[in-house]
């Protein structure tokens, strides 16, 4: 199986503020995604990481406010940007190899509180 | 529009067996994924089901039936670590997965 770090694994924010989360996996994954869940709901796509170029962002996620980069194969970041109470959520990294199963690997997630 | 439903909540006990359902409509179907997600933990794969049938995997099976748009996870011989959500999730036809919003199973001694 993938491994997938994430970090940091929580945080506190403050209204206006920024934060960026980075997710490491090892060179198993070929496709990355975030996807972001809230308190009792399913996990919601934000965007799939692309190597070397924008990312390809789902319908309600626009990159000023998640910029997403991934400079390689095994590293990408989300930014968060200028927070307020509704980003309060768990952010997780995830990946997929190249298996024809495409079962997912996930991060540990990182679970952001913004006061 | 595209639905993954589960029942919210159940409570089992510990030693018995626990089936949790999960209905679909999607657009297409190119398989079904069953995860379980400790509370603060990240999802870990549990199956994968592509064809009719049942699936077994130790305690752990899952069931598929593409005409009825349904899917099953049948948990045997059920532990306390066994409390946790699962979550149902569809390949559709863009290979886009689509998230239930999760079963929460509680075990009881």
């Amino acid at each position: 199986s993938a491994v997938i770090s994430q970090k940091p694994s929580r945080d506190i924010c403050q209204r206006g503020t920024s934060l960026t989360i980075q997710c490491q996996v090892d060179s198993q994954v070929t496709m990355m995604f975030w996807y972001r869940q809230q308190p009792g709901q399913s996990l919601t796509l934000i965007a799939t990481a692309n190597q070397g170029s924008e990312a390809t962002y789902e319908s309600g996620f626009v990159i000023d406010k998640f910029p997403i980069s991934r400079p390689n194969l095994t590293f990408s970041t989300l930014t968060v940007s200028n927070m307020s109470p509704e980003d309060s959520s768990i952010y997780l990294c995830s990946g997929k190899t190249g298996e024809d199963t495409g079962e997912l690997f996930f991060g540990e997630g990182s679970r952001l509180t913004v006061l | 529009g595209q639905n993954i439903d589960q029942p919210t909540e159940m409570t089992a006990t510990e030693g018995a067996i626990v089936q949790i359902n999960c209905t679909y409509q999607t657009s297409g179907f190119n398989g079904l994924f069953w995860y379980q997600q400790h509370a603060g933990e990240a999802p870990t794969f549990l199956s994968y089901n592509v064809l009719d049938g049942l699936e077994e995997k130790g305690r752990f099976s899952s069931f598929l039936s593409r005409s009825k748009g349904y899917s099953y996870l049948l948990l045997k011989e059920l532990q306390m670590k066994d409390s946790a959500s699962y979550l149902c999730a569809v390949k559709d036809s863009n290979y886009q997965l689509i998230w239930g919003a999760g079963t929460k199973l509680i075990i009881k001694p």
